[in-house]
């Protein structure tokens, strides 16, 4: 069953533009949900996690359980945003492996 | 230590040949992950070590996929008479304790089968 889902492959905006990255998740017990990212040429890498509620590279998330979706916003994009993203998912506590979604590819045109 | 290391970087191999592939975890890490990606896929779990034991196997590992960390370092992960559709990346992650904090993921083996 598909856990997590990232309705966009492809994403561009503009330099300074705000950008959304959707995701939504479909899990029964209690998750946590993580963004990582993959620059070009690099390792794929944790950017924030729910729990920690914090803010990394001008990037935030909330966790809305009541629509299950932790979308991932930035409201001025830079060109060095451009990179491929991942939702995770893990079950709290007891979860050794994370789901990942299928990622959205963000472009920031200068 | 520099992170998570995995080796080789590439590798062709031919349909019906065996592969192994190496990965060395942060030294202090004591799980180790392994996760395969094909092209426009997410990772997806293949299995799990907690030091030397293997605590969980996905579906996806079947029979002629095995993975070992004998000394709970460094772990081997092996593929038996390879298939065109065993060509993917294949990712190593290692983390200390809680998941909580995330993995470190190392750069991945891409192989080829052809």
């Amino acid at each position: 069953a598909q856990r997590v889902t990232q309705p966009e492959k492809l994403l561009s905006v503009f330099k300074g533009a705000p950008v959304e990255l959707k995701c939504n998740y479909s899990y029964s017990g209690s998750p946590e949900l993580f963004w990582y990212v993959q620059y070009s040429r690099q390792r794929l890498q944790l950017l924030l996690r729910h729990i920690s509620r914090e803010s990394i590279k001008g990037f935030t998330a909330d966790l809305n359980k009541g629509e299950t979706s932790f979308h991932l916003k930035k409201p001025f994009a830079q060109e060095e945003d451009s990179a491929m993203y991942y939702c995770a998912l893990r079950e709290a506590n007891t979860g050794n492996q994370f789901y990942f979604g299928t990622g959205t590819s963000l472009t920031v045109i200068p | 230590d520099t992170g998570v290391s995995q080796n080789p970087r590439h590798k062709i191999t031919k349909r019906g040949q065996n592969v192994t592939f190496r990965c060395d975890p942060i030294s202090e890490h004591n799980r180790l992950y392994w996760y395969r990606q094909t092209l426009g896929q997410g990772p997806e779990f293949l299995t799990y070590f907690q030091n030397e034991a293997q605590l969980e196997k996905s579906r996806l590992l079947s029979d002629r996929f095995s993975a070992e960390r004998p000394k709970g370092s460094f772990s081997t992960l092996e593929i038996q008479r390879t298939e065109q559709g065993d060509s993917a990346m294949y990712l190593c992650a290692s983390s200390l304790g809680s998941l909580a904090d995330g993995y470190t993921f190392g750069s991945g083996t891409r192989l080829t089968v052809v």
